[in-house]
């Protein structure tokens, strides 16, 4: 089975510019969620998707956003970059919120760099 | 003060050492508790999942929740260079719809050989 898969792995942008990020969970999973991982600030979570609605959000500014498709793909945007939003952006999957944390997987990243 | 705070190490050991990482938290609603491994430019995975207090061993792996201290640990015997890595604790209240983690800013662990 195919793990958590997201777009582009790597990425610059430089400050004021926008941003897309791609998840694409694994087959039959619908829920999934989204983390900024920073050396500062480490793990932080972001928003939560299930069924193309969003059940949870963390502390982020509204410049910070996302959706999730029918098919349980999720994007996540930010618009107007700041230089401290470099971050490895982490998306993880889960076949159904609720169930417990050992159902949860992780894909690789995307590393963003702002200049 | 952080929901989680984690020494972010570096911890440097001997291969066949016994490590210990550990982790404090402040918010008395954590019920799950996870470590995670990180290798470089990868994503965290799931080592070990604990349900409120008590000790879980898996292989070479021990964790261990103290709920009226606040603070959890995981152990690693024998450690092998294939260990080395950055460690993550985490944290969830419910494992209901609405759980999030919260994480600690993780350990990084160096085994040589």
């Amino acid at each position: 089975k195919a793990g958590v898969t997201q777009t582009p792995r790597y990425l610059i942008k430089t400050r004021g510019q926008q941003v897309t990020l791609s998840c694409s969970p694994i087959s039959g999973h619908r829920s999934v969620s989204w983390y900024q991982q920073t050396p500062g600030q480490g793990l932080q979570f972001l928003f939560e998707y299930f069924s193309e609605t969003q059940r949870n959000k963390g502390n982020f500014p509204g410049r910070f956003s996302g959706r999730q498709f029918s098919n349980s793909r999720s994007e996540m945007n930010v618009s107007t970059l700041e230089l401290g939003d470099s971050a490895l952006y982490l998306c993880a999957s889960s076949h159904i919120p609720g169930e417990g944390p050992d159902t949860q997987y992780f894909g690789p990243g995307t590393r963003l760099t702002v200049l | 003060q952080k929901e989680v705070e984690q020494d972010p190490g570096p911890l440097s050991v001997p291969e066949g050492a016994i490590v210990s990482l550990n982790c404090t938290y402040s918010n008395s609603a954590f019920q799950y508790f996870m470590w995670y491994r990180q290798y470089s430019r990868k994503g965290p995975e799931l080592l070990m999942y604990t349900y409120s207090s008590g000790n879980k061993e898996d292989g070479r792996f021990t964790a261990q929740v103290d709920k009226s201290s606040k603070y959890i640990s995981l152990f690693i015997r024998d450690s092998q260079p294939s260990d080395s890595a950055t460690y993550l604790c985490a944290m969830s209240a419910s494992g209901g719809s609405n759980y999030k983690l919260t994480f600690g800013k993780g350990t990084l662990l160096t085994v040589n050989p």
